[in-house]
């Protein structure tokens, strides 16, 4: 199984300042066919399911705001949210989807410092 | 416009088992795979297996194989999730997920199914 590590397990952020999310796998997840980067970005709030926010590693989803940006390629990745608001506390999961059996990330906890 | 509806919260009791549902609709429900994910209290995300509706064939994480599984009914556009031989560790919310058009990351999730197994 593929296992993805992100770091840190949690981080405090100003209103308005960048909160930076990263995510190792354990191998690359990077499709050498199409040159795709098979690595998902997720946004869970309490109570709610987890919300899509990056696919392909940097294509934000269908209305998400454009403060939020995904980066890296074969193990390494980021999310970068460039200016905190207060909406974006939640935890955030990176997924790979390369093998049929898709992994998570542990999670990475957001809050406002 | 694309929903999976998920069944209510259910209670059991160790070694029972439960069967979770997911509707679907907005979509042609034999084009998109479905997956199982579950989330633990205070926990992550851990993927339990996967559906294709058009054909049944399932494909499941080894953790979860022997105790799992995934059904499926085309006349009403419904996934079935069954897990056996409950334990107190299955307490968890356990989601129903589909991809979206452009890639295979989740972009569809149902509500979430709260599953408490307790004696």
């Amino acid at each position: 199984d593929i296992v993805m590590t992100q770091s840190p397990d949690s981080l405090a952020v100003s209103l308005g300042e960048r909160a930076t999310i990263n995510c190792k796998s354990s191998q690359s997840v990077l499709y050498s066919s199409n040159n795709k980067n098979y690595l998902a970005w997720y946004q869970q709030t309490p109570g709610q399911p987890p919300k899509l926010l990056i696919y392909w590693a940097s294509t934000r989803a269908s209305g998400v705001p454009d403060r939020f940006s995904g980066s890296g390629s074969g193990t390494d990745f980021t999310l970068t949210i460039s200016s905190l608001q207060a909406e974006d506390v939640a935890v955030y999961y990176c997924q790979q989807y390369y093998t049929t059996l898709q992994t998570f990330g542990q999670g990475t906890k957001v809050e406002i410092k | 416009q694309v929903q999976v509806v998920q069944s209510g919260a259910e209670v059991k009791k160790p070694g029972a088992s439960v069967k979770v549902s997911c509707k679907a609709s907005g979509y042609t429900f034999t084009s998109y795979y479905i997956h199982w994910v579950r989330q633990a209290p205070g926990q992550g995300l851990e993927w339990m297996g996967i559906i294709n509706p058009s054909d049944g064939s399932t494909t499941y994480a080894e953790k979860f194989q022997g105790r799992v599984t995934m059904t499926r009914d085309t006349s009403t556009s419904t996934v079935y999730m069954e897990l056996s031989s409950l334990r107190s560790e299955d307490t968890a919310v356990y989601y129903c997920a589909r991809r979206g058009a452009d890639s295979s990351a989740f972009e569809y999730w149902g509500q979430g199914t709260l599953v408490t197994v307790s004696a």
